[in-house]
């Protein structure tokens, strides 16, 4: 089945404790990225890659961390989480970065909590 | 400035009737792609719709169509014979062709269907 599978669902942690979340995608796409959704604010992105070795900001990258080494993953790391960082987090993926019609497929979201 | 803009916070509308979400956006790219997504309350998010900039045709997918109106940057959807699973946020979204593969995003509506 195709999908996008991020990991963990749910976290919950402190102040500073360096954390990762993982997304990996099965569909060959090119095209990855990460946003965070908050209430009345709708999705911002994060962070996106074109390719492998190819990555640059969104809207909201102060604070984290990805990185593409391979095709099929692209996790999003939190160096040193802070409150304002709490949120839902979806990972998505399309086909082609050079394409106007860029689909993107979500993952099922990952809610974290920074205390 | 916004590069998309949901107006609509909250809609309601009676069952099996139409409704129509409103979304402007403010692009001056020639080449770009707007999408419509829907969260329903189990969080995921759905691809519902496409235009593509030169698209001549307003898209169509089943109940859902896109009122496509290039001159005033609006791409509203239109949900025709409303179902009690169409309660849900309603995102609307952007693609520019030249600006880096960056999407955007609205705050989104939430629509109600009442029985």
């Amino acid at each position: 089945e195709a999908q996008v599978t991020q990991n963990p669902r749910y976290l919950i942690t402190v102040t500073g404790k360096k954390l990762t979340v993982t997304c990996s995608q099965n569909m060959n796409h090119e095209y990855m990225s990460w946003y965070r959704q908050d209430p009345g604010l709708g999705l911002r992105q994060i962070y996106y890659s074109m390719n492998v070795e190819v990555t640059d900001k969104g809207d909201v990258p102060e604070g984290y961390k990805v990185s593409r080494k391979e095709k099929r993953n692209f996790p999003l790391i939190l160096e040193s989480p802070s409150p304002n960082q709490t949120s839902l987090y979806f990972c998505a993926s399309s086909l082609s970065a050079g394409r106007s019609k860029n689909i993107q497929y979500f993952g099922a979201g990952t809610r974290l909590s920074v205390l | 400035a916004q590069k998309i803009t949901q107006t609509q916070p909250g809609m309601f509308v009676q069952e099996k009737e139409a409704v129509t979400l409103d979304c402007t956006y403010d692009t001056s790219d020639q080449s770009y792609g707007l999408f419509w997504y829907k969260q329903p309350s189990s969080g995921e998010m759905i691809f519902l719709i496409y235009q593509g900039s030169y698209d001549e045709q307003n898209a169509t997918e089943g109940r859902y169509s896109l009122n496509f109106q290039k001159a005033r940057k609006s791409a509203n959807l239109v949900i025709s014979a409303s179902q009690l699973g169409d309660s849900a946020m309603y995102f609307c979204a952007m693609r520019e062709r030249n600006t880096g593969n960056q999407f955007y995003f609205g705050t989104g509506t939430s629509l109600t269907v009442i029985p």
